[in-house]
C-alpha cells in the first residue's frame, strides 16, 4: 500500500506569493493532519480532519492559512499570502480511529519563503 | 505549559553502545496514551510504540525497549546495541483524553548520532 503522499517535496516561493500544499492520504484512514515543523517551534499541529470535516483549527497561525479536505482522498493546506516566517517543513499525516495516536506521515514538503 | 519534555538536545554514542531517550510528560487525565516516533534523516516521522496510562508494562522490541513509570511521569526509550542506521531524531508523544479531542503533544525530540 502507498502511504501518505504530500507534494511537492520543496517549494521556494517569494513573499506575498500563494502557496498549495497537497496531500493524499491512506486509503481508509478516517482521519487527515497536517503539521508543521521548525527549529523553534518544533512539531505543531495545525489543524485536523475526521471524515473530511476540520474538526479543530485552533492551531492554523493566521488567517493567511487554509485548508481543505474536497474528499477522502485529498486535501490541501495552503497559504495565501505567504511569508518568510512560514518557512518550515509541513506535514501530513493520517490515521485511523480516534486516539490511536498512530499516525503515518508523509514525507514533508520544505516550504522556503524568500 | 510543556506538556512532553525531553531533556537531551543530542545525544552521540559509538556503535554498539546502548542510549536512553528520557521523557517526561504532564497530564491531569487519568486516562491517556504516550508514544514515541522515529525522524530519520530522510524526514519522515516513523511511529514506533503507544503505551496507555493503564498499561505499565516495559516493552521490548527487539533492540527497542521503553520503560513507563506512572510514579515519575516517565516514558524513557532504550536501543541497546545501537547502529549507524539509529541515528534519527526521537520524538515522545502524549494523547490526552479529557478533553475528547484527538492531539498528540509532541517534545522537542532528542537528536541521536551514533557514530561508526
Amino acid at each position: 500500500d502507498a502511504g501518505v503522499i504530500q507534494s511537492p517535496r520543496h517549494e521556494v516561493t517569494e513573499m506575498g506569493q500563494e502557496v498549495t500544499l497537497r496531500c493524499k492520504p491512506i486509503s481508509g484512514h478516517d482521519y487527515l493532519f497536517w503539521y508543521r515543523q521548525t527549529m523553534m517551534r518544533g512539531l505543531e499541529l495545525l489543524i485536523y480532519f475526521n471524515n473530511n470535516v476540520p474538526i479543530d483549527d485552533s492551531g492554523m497561525p493566521e488567517d493567511r492559512f487554509s485548508a481543505k479536505m474536497p474528499n477522502a482522498s485529498f486535501s490541501t493546506l495552503k497559504i495565501q499570502p505567504s511569508e518568510p516566517r512560514d518557512s518550515a517543513v509541513y506535514f501530513c499525516a493520517s490515521s485511523l480511529g480516534a486516539f490511536d495516536g498512530k499516525l503515518f506521515f508523509g514525507s514533508g514538503t520544505q516550504l522556503s519563503v524568500l | 505549559a510543556q506538556k512532553v519534555t525531553q531533556a537531551q538536545t543530542e545525544i552521540s554514542v559509538v556503535e554498539k553502545e546502548d542510549v536512553t531517550l528520557d521523557c517526561v510528560y504532564e497530564t491531569r487525565d487519568t486516562t491517556y496514551y504516550l508514544f514515541w516516533y522515529k525522524q530519520p534523516p530522510s524526514g519522515e516521522l516513523v511511529f514506533l510504540i503507544r503505551r496507555n496510562s493503564f498499561d505499565e508494562q516495559n516493552e521490548i522490541s527487539g533492540r527497542y525497549s521503553w520503560n513507563f513509570q506512572k510514579s515519575t511521569s516517565s516514558f524513557n526509550f532504550t536501543i541497546t546495541a545501537s547502529q549507524v542506521v539509529d541515528s534519527a531524531v526521537y520524538f515522545c508523544a502524549l494523547s490526552e483524553t479529557s478533553s475528547n479531542d484527538y492531539k498528540l503533544s509532541f517534545g522537542a525530540g532528542t537528536t541521536v548520532t551514533v557514530r561508526a
